[in-house]
Protein backbone atom coordinates (compact mmCIF):
# COMPACT_ATOMS: atom_id res chain seq x y z
CA UNK A 1 0.00 0.00 0.00
CA UNK A 2 0.88 3.13 0.13
CA UNK A 3 3.28 4.46 3.02
CA UNK A 4 5.88 7.73 3.46
CA UNK A 5 8.46 7.74 6.30
CA UNK A 6 10.37 10.42 7.93
CA UNK A 7 12.62 10.03 11.02
CA UNK A 8 10.75 11.86 13.88
CA UNK A 9 13.39 14.44 15.20
CA UNK A 10 15.92 16.47 13.99
CA UNK A 11 18.13 18.90 16.10
CA UNK A 12 20.71 21.22 14.52
CA UNK A 13 22.50 24.69 15.58
CA UNK A 14 21.36 28.31 14.43
CA UNK A 15 23.73 28.23 11.19
CA UNK A 16 24.37 24.95 10.55
CA UNK A 17 22.18 22.81 7.52
CA UNK A 18 19.30 20.74 8.22
CA UNK A 19 18.50 17.64 5.91
CA UNK A 20 15.18 16.26 5.88
CA UNK A 21 14.72 12.69 4.57
CA UNK A 22 11.67 10.71 3.50
CA UNK A 23 11.13 7.79 1.55
CA UNK A 24 7.56 6.53 -0.15
CA UNK A 25 6.48 3.79 -2.43
CA UNK A 26 3.95 5.02 -5.28
CA UNK A 27 6.56 4.78 -8.03
CA UNK A 28 3.89 6.59 -9.93
CA UNK A 29 3.41 9.47 -7.84
CA UNK A 30 3.65 12.60 -10.56
CA UNK A 31 4.52 15.32 -7.82
CA UNK A 32 6.02 15.44 -4.03
CA UNK A 33 5.70 18.01 -1.79
CA UNK A 34 6.98 18.95 1.69
CA UNK A 35 4.96 21.11 3.86
CA UNK A 36 6.04 23.00 7.24
CA UNK A 37 3.99 23.44 10.45
CA UNK A 38 4.39 25.72 12.94
CA UNK A 39 3.00 25.42 16.53
CA UNK A 40 -0.73 25.97 16.76
CA UNK A 41 -1.11 26.42 13.06
CA UNK A 42 -1.71 24.80 9.68
CA UNK A 43 0.19 23.12 6.95
CA UNK A 44 1.90 25.77 4.72
CA UNK A 45 3.27 24.38 1.12
CA UNK A 46 7.37 24.67 0.65
CA UNK A 47 7.78 23.75 -1.96
CA UNK A 48 7.50 21.15 -4.38
CA UNK A 49 8.85 18.84 -7.38
CA UNK A 50 7.67 16.95 -10.09
CA UNK A 51 8.60 13.37 -10.75
CA UNK A 52 10.37 13.49 -13.88
CA UNK A 53 13.18 16.20 -11.83
CA UNK A 54 16.27 15.53 -9.38
CA UNK A 55 16.47 18.63 -7.93
CA UNK A 56 14.89 21.61 -7.09
CA UNK A 57 16.13 24.95 -5.61
CA UNK A 58 14.27 27.90 -3.94
CA UNK A 59 16.19 30.14 -1.76
CA UNK A 60 17.52 28.55 0.85
CA UNK A 61 15.76 25.13 0.36
CA UNK A 62 16.95 22.03 -1.80
CA UNK A 63 14.74 19.01 -3.11
CA UNK A 64 16.61 15.90 -4.00
CA UNK A 65 14.66 13.61 -5.39
CA UNK A 66 16.42 10.14 -5.92
CA UNK A 67 13.62 8.30 -7.80
CA UNK A 68 15.40 4.67 -8.08
CA UNK A 69 15.31 4.33 -4.35
CA UNK A 70 11.98 6.64 -3.66
CA UNK A 71 13.95 8.89 -1.43
CA UNK A 72 13.20 12.62 -1.15
CA UNK A 73 15.19 15.17 0.72
CA UNK A 74 14.79 18.67 1.98
CA UNK A 75 17.78 20.79 2.44
CA UNK A 76 17.77 24.18 4.69
CA UNK A 77 20.72 26.30 4.14
CA UNK A 78 21.43 28.42 7.40
CA UNK A 79 18.75 27.09 9.18
CA UNK A 80 17.42 29.83 11.55
CA UNK A 81 15.31 29.51 14.78
CA UNK A 82 12.09 30.42 12.63
CA UNK A 83 12.52 27.28 10.88
CA UNK A 84 12.04 25.44 13.68
CA UNK A 85 8.22 23.60 13.10
CA UNK A 86 7.13 19.96 11.79
CA UNK A 87 7.52 19.44 8.28
CA UNK A 88 5.96 16.95 6.14
CA UNK A 89 6.83 15.38 2.68
CA UNK A 90 3.42 13.94 0.93
CA UNK A 91 3.45 12.11 -2.49
CA UNK A 92 0.53 12.58 -5.08
CA UNK A 93 -0.90 8.80 -5.22
CA UNK A 94 -3.99 10.06 -7.56
CA UNK A 95 -5.26 13.33 -8.73
CA UNK A 96 -6.80 14.82 -5.90
CA UNK A 97 -5.79 12.37 -3.14
CA UNK A 98 -1.80 12.97 -1.37
CA UNK A 99 -0.68 10.64 1.58
CA UNK A 100 1.78 12.22 4.21
CA UNK A 101 4.08 11.39 6.13
CA UNK A 102 4.20 11.73 10.14
CA UNK A 103 6.43 14.45 10.08
CA UNK A 104 9.80 15.51 11.25
CA UNK A 105 9.90 17.74 14.31
CA UNK A 106 13.21 19.72 13.36
CA UNK A 107 14.73 21.88 16.10
CA UNK A 108 16.79 24.80 15.21
CA UNK A 109 19.08 25.75 18.87
CA UNK A 110 20.86 28.95 18.95
CA UNK B 1 -7.95 36.90 0.39
CA UNK B 2 -8.53 34.94 3.71
CA UNK B 3 -7.48 31.36 1.76
CA UNK B 4 -8.93 28.93 4.21
CA UNK B 5 -10.87 29.45 7.29
CA UNK B 6 -12.21 26.93 9.45
CA UNK B 7 -14.17 27.85 12.49
CA UNK B 8 -14.25 27.09 16.08
CA UNK B 9 -10.83 27.02 16.37
CA UNK B 10 -10.91 24.79 19.47
CA UNK B 11 -13.84 22.57 20.79
CA UNK B 12 -14.65 20.53 23.73
CA UNK B 13 -17.81 17.93 23.57
CA UNK B 14 -18.93 15.11 25.64
CA UNK B 15 -19.27 11.82 24.20
CA UNK B 16 -22.42 11.65 22.00
CA UNK B 17 -22.75 14.78 21.37
CA UNK B 18 -23.28 16.15 18.08
CA UNK B 19 -21.37 19.11 16.24
CA UNK B 20 -20.63 20.67 12.76
CA UNK B 21 -17.25 22.14 11.98
CA UNK B 22 -17.19 24.70 9.34
CA UNK B 23 -14.59 25.54 6.31
CA UNK B 24 -14.84 27.95 3.87
CA UNK B 25 -12.32 28.88 1.26
CA UNK B 26 -11.87 32.16 -1.34
CA UNK B 27 -9.83 30.88 -3.79
CA UNK B 28 -12.46 29.73 -6.15
CA UNK B 29 -11.12 26.37 -5.42
CA UNK B 30 -13.05 23.41 -7.09
CA UNK B 31 -11.89 20.65 -4.85
CA UNK B 32 -12.05 20.44 -0.71
CA UNK B 33 -10.40 17.94 1.52
CA UNK B 34 -11.39 17.02 4.94
CA UNK B 35 -8.04 15.72 6.92
CA UNK B 36 -7.43 14.38 10.61
CA UNK B 37 -3.85 15.00 12.75
CA UNK B 38 -2.95 12.80 14.93
CA UNK B 39 0.29 12.25 17.18
CA UNK B 40 2.64 10.17 15.12
CA UNK B 41 0.75 9.75 12.51
CA UNK B 42 0.64 12.29 9.92
CA UNK B 43 -3.06 13.75 8.39
CA UNK B 44 -4.95 11.00 7.57
CA UNK B 45 -8.30 12.33 5.10
CA UNK B 46 -11.33 11.89 5.91
CA UNK B 47 -13.82 12.70 3.33
CA UNK B 48 -13.23 15.07 -0.20
CA UNK B 49 -15.15 16.77 -2.35
CA UNK B 50 -14.19 16.66 -5.78
CA UNK B 51 -16.79 19.34 -7.22
CA UNK B 52 -19.36 21.53 -5.89
CA UNK B 53 -22.19 18.85 -5.46
CA UNK B 54 -20.06 15.65 -5.13
CA UNK B 55 -18.29 14.05 -2.05
CA UNK B 56 -16.14 10.86 -1.61
CA UNK B 57 -15.04 8.77 1.26
CA UNK B 58 -11.48 8.85 2.41
CA UNK B 59 -8.72 6.58 4.51
CA UNK B 60 -10.68 7.34 7.75
CA UNK B 61 -14.60 7.95 6.73
CA UNK B 62 -16.40 5.97 9.53
CA UNK B 63 -18.11 8.13 11.88
CA UNK B 64 -18.42 11.54 9.79
CA UNK B 65 -20.15 13.17 7.91
CA UNK B 66 -20.00 15.96 4.97
CA UNK B 67 -21.44 18.51 2.98
CA UNK B 68 -19.99 20.38 -0.36
CA UNK B 69 -23.04 23.39 0.60
CA UNK B 70 -21.70 25.44 -2.20
CA UNK B 71 -18.59 25.80 -4.09
CA UNK B 72 -17.27 27.58 -1.49
CA UNK B 73 -18.00 25.90 1.63
CA UNK B 74 -17.80 22.07 3.18
CA UNK B 75 -18.71 20.48 6.92
CA UNK B 76 -17.68 18.01 8.73
CA UNK B 77 -19.86 16.29 10.90
CA UNK B 78 -19.79 14.36 13.62
CA UNK B 79 -23.49 12.66 14.58
CA UNK B 80 -22.25 11.08 17.89
CA UNK B 81 -18.91 11.85 19.13
CA UNK B 82 -16.45 9.44 20.63
CA UNK B 83 -13.42 10.02 22.41
CA UNK B 84 -11.19 7.95 19.64
CA UNK B 85 -12.40 11.42 17.27
CA UNK B 86 -10.22 13.39 19.57
CA UNK B 87 -7.98 15.08 16.77
CA UNK B 88 -6.79 18.29 15.07
CA UNK B 89 -8.74 18.83 12.05
CA UNK B 90 -7.92 20.72 8.80
CA UNK B 91 -9.65 21.49 6.13
CA UNK B 92 -7.81 22.44 2.23
CA UNK B 93 -8.71 22.99 -0.90
CA UNK B 94 -7.06 22.87 -4.48
CA UNK B 95 -7.77 24.29 -7.66
CA UNK B 96 -7.65 20.45 -9.12
CA UNK B 97 -9.17 22.70 -12.57
CA UNK B 98 -6.68 19.04 -14.49
CA UNK B 99 -3.69 17.07 -14.22
CA UNK B 100 -1.39 19.70 -15.53
CA UNK B 101 -1.43 21.46 -12.19
CA UNK B 102 0.35 20.52 -9.25
CA UNK B 103 -3.25 20.32 -7.74
CA UNK B 104 -1.56 21.88 -4.58
CA UNK B 105 -3.47 21.67 -1.51
CA UNK B 106 -4.09 25.16 0.64
CA UNK B 107 -4.99 24.06 4.46
CA UNK B 108 -6.53 26.20 7.30
CA UNK B 109 -5.60 27.22 10.83
CA UNK B 110 -7.37 24.34 12.07
CA UNK B 111 -10.12 22.89 14.24
CA UNK B 112 -8.71 21.60 17.72
CA UNK B 113 -11.42 18.71 18.68
CA UNK B 114 -11.67 17.37 22.32
CA UNK B 115 -14.49 14.69 22.97
CA UNK B 116 -14.64 13.66 26.88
Amino acid sequence: GEDVEQSLFLSVREGDSSVINCTYTDSSSTYLYWYKQEPGAGLQLLTYIFSNMDMKQDQRLTVLLNKKDKHLSLRIADTQTGDSAIYFCAESVSFQKLVFGTGTRLLVSP
Amino acid sequence: NAGVTQTPKFQVLKTGQSMTLQCAQDMNHNSMYWYRQDPGMGLRLIYYSASEGTTDKGEVPNGYNVSRLNKREFSLRLESAAPSQTSVYFCASSDSRDRVFTDTQYFGPGTRLTVL
